[in-house]
């Protein structure tokens, strides 16, 4: 079916050390992805998008993954900091032309300790 | 200063009555989607419009309703056929481009049935 999940509704890192989200797709057809970072009362906020003709994207401190073979999506955080607390969603766009089917996993909430 | 706008930011609703969220992008976009949040849960997609004058249910279109008649407006008009309307609702746009896609989220409107 249709549907985009993370494999832990929770992780806990500590100040400083790397963080790695992960989330697995079921639509093979998709070709578009992008995590986003959503924060308690407030709208999600983008943080990087990857094309399906691509393994790895970078951007400031995140880099995503995407391994089509197994329908596989990461996102890394490098020296995670306490801001970087909140919830992150991935989510998968299929459908024709430019834009399509945005649809979004349960998101996993990322906790920084001190 | 581009950017989508939601209003009002929290709206309450008698049951009977329908009420309409706004969502006004400015940034061109062609594609605009809503979705509803629930209290520690995913996004879950209501309607989505890829182009002025035509849109496409989601996952949860039931007692929900939409109009596109301007690129910029995409509103949502929550119906008294809406069983358990209370809820956080997110609109976003995206604009896919190379090398960079837009895709921005508003601020939520958070609607409460009294």
């Amino acid at each position: 079916g249709e549907s985009v999940g993370l494999h832990l509704p929770t992780l806990s890192v500590q100040e400083g050390d790397n963080s790695i989200i992960n989330c697995a797709y079921s639509n093979s057809a998709s070709d578009y992805f992008i995590w986003y970072k959503q924060e308690s009362g407030k709208g999600p906020q983008f943080i990087i998008d990857i094309r399906s003709n691509m393994d790895k994207r970078q951007g400031q401190r995140v880099t995503v993954l995407l391994n089509k073979t197994v329908k596989h999506l990461s996102l890394q955080i490098a020296a995670t900091q306490p801001g970087d607390s909140a919830v992150y969603f991935c989510a998968e766009n299929y459908g024709s032309g430019n834009t399509g089917k945005l649809i979004f996993g349960q998101g996993t909430t990322l906790q920084v300790k001190p | 200063d581009g950017g989508i706008t939601q209003s009002p930011k929290y709206l309450f609703r008698k049951e009977g009555q329908n009420v309409t969220l706004s969502c006004e992008q400015n940034l061109n976009h062609d594609a605009m989607y809503w979705y509803r949040q629930d209290p520690g849960q995913g996004l879950r997609l209501i309607y989505y419009s890829q182009i002025v004058n035509d849109f496409q249910k989601g996952d949860i279109a039931e007692g929900y309703s939409v109009s596109r008649e301007k690129k910029e407006s995409f509103p949502l008009t929550v119906t008294s056929a809406q069983k358990n309307p209370t809820a956080f609702y997110l609109c976003a746009s995206i604009k896919r481009s190379t090398p960079n896609t837009e895709a921005f989220f508003g601020q939520g409107t958070r609607l409460t049935v009294v």
